[in-house]
């Protein structure tokens, strides 16, 4: 277990919605990182958020949205989903975040988008 | 743009046997990661290497880094079957925080 959770751990939703995935790090982690896996794309990295700022930004589409709240939880925001959107969603969380450490991932979100 | 390739996609090796994965990346970097997946369940960070020419070892695995060559290699000692994993290395740019993934290396140990 590495102390960051994610909910839901599944997610079917239909094609044109939106919906809001939960990260909360784990206890004493500033930075929050969110990842994509699917079989098309690989593993992308998204976003990544420091003590509720945004730090830097990956493959991030405009549809999606992030934020990371004063208690350290963040939310990855999907809207306007399509059936390409279907994958595994990572969060990880790390101490700092000036590169170079280790990060400890969740369990993941399975979106499914009919 | 920043590309990280791994090879092989797929090993398929004998318990006790040695191996190496390779890393290459396509632009300056001087922090590599790797991980361990396995089927179904999330990521495990295995190193974080920072500088050229750092070598780090866990039990069978050991991982060193060639800045100048823009290469990692993940070497498997005497292979076991709970290595069994899918393997993957990943760099951040310089600067950019942007963390670029390999396409992974399916391991699989047979008995």
């Amino acid at each position: 277990d590495s102390g960051v959770t994610q909910t839901p751990k599944h997610l079917i939703t239909a094609t044109g919605q939106r919906v809001t995935l939960r990260c909360s790090p784990r206890s004493g982690d500033l930075s929050v990182y969110w990842y994509q896996q699917s079989l098309d794309q690989g593993l992308q990295f998204l976003i990544q958020y420091y003590n509720g700022e945004e730090r830097a930004k990956g493959n991030i589409l405009e549809r999606f949205s992030a934020q990371q709240f004063p208690d350290l939880h963040s939310e990855l925001n999907l809207s306007s989903l399509e059936l390409g959107d279907s994958a595994l969603y990572f969060c990880a969380s790390s101490v700092l975040a000036a590169g170079g450490e280790t990060q400890y991932f969740g369990p993941g979100t399975r979106l499914l988008v009919l | 743009e920043l590309k990280v390739e791994q090879n092989p996609l797929f090993l398929s090796m004998q318990e006790g046997k040695n191996y190496t994965i390779y890393c290459n990346y396509s632009t300056t970097s001087d922090r590599l990661y790797w991980y361990r997946q396995d089927p179904g369940k999330s990521l495990e960070s295995l190193f974080v290497l920072l500088s050229n020419g750092a070598v780090k070892q866990e039990g069978r695995l050991m991982a060193s880094l060639d800045t100048k060559a823009r290469l990692s290699t993940l070497h498997i000692t005497a292979a076991v079957h709970d290595l069994s994993a899918t393997y993957f290395c990943a760099v951040d740019g310089v600067g950019t925080y942007k963390y670029i993934f390999g396409t992974g290396t399916r391991l699989k140990v047979l008995a």
